[in-house]
């Protein structure tokens, strides 16, 4: 079975703190993807990358950064925290991009 | 418009219904199709692929119509355990869901 496994169920920050978000797959999956999820607006997909070191902007990426050091590990970046940036934010990955996306348990982020 | 459009519903149904959900999608380039359900702050998990000659896992059915552009999930014998979000996702390079459609089967 895929493993996607977020760092924090929960998170708590304060407005401007850089917050990290990580993300493993243990499935030598080449493609992550971080979405957030706000009631009424669905997922929406933040950034994804297809190899180590490479990403693309997904629909909102402002705001967010990503990093891919290696190929298992996927890593959300808030530079400078906002209130507007609480959300669940929700990581993923497939083997190739036609294929269904397995998806961690999320993490719920509020920004104070 | 959304690339994905789907009836936000609630529905509301009895134990033992039959529920249809439809979704539409906007690009005739999408390449494939599934449903995903999301039970309440939970993530989404994949429920069915969706392909052009229509497929059955159990109680559920799933249809594509590439013409009209449109994707259908039937339940039969609605369980208790079905009350969740269904969304609806098309991918083409990458997944685009479906705001999703509320079903809550009552006892």
């Amino acid at each position: 079975d895929v493993k996607v496994t977020q760092s924090s169920r929960y998170l708590v920050k304060r407005t401007g703190e850089k917050v990290f978000l990580e993300c493993v797959q243990d499935m030598d999956h080449e493609n992550m993807f971080w979405y957030r999820q706000d009631p009424g607006l669905g997922l929406r997909l933040i950034y994804f990358s297809y190899d180590v070191k490479m990403k693309e902007k997904g629909d909102i990426p402002e705001g967010y950064s990503v990093s891919r050091e290696k190929k298992e590990r996927f890593s959300l970046i808030l530079e400078s925290a906002s209130t507007n940036q609480t959300s669940m934010y929700l990581c993923a990955s497939n083997g190739q991009f036609n294929q269904p996306q397995h998806f961690g348990d999320g993490t719920r982020l509020s920004i104070l | 418009r959304k690339e994905v459009e789907q009836d936000p519903g609630p529905f509301n149904v009895p134990e033992g219904a039959t529920v249809a959900f439809n979704c539409t999608y906007s690009n005739s380039a999408s390449q494939s199709f599934f449903w995903y359900r999301q039970d309440c702050r939970k993530e989404p998990k994949l429920l069915m692929s969706v392909y052009s000659s229509g497929n059955e896992d159990g109680r559920f059915t799933a249809q594509l119509n590439r013409a009209s552009q449109y994707i259908s999930l039937l339940i039969r014998d609605s369980k208790l355990s079905d009350s969740a979000t269904y969304l609806c996702v098309v991918n083409r390079r990458q997944l685009t869901f479906g705001s999703g459609t509320q079903l809550t089967v009552l006892p």
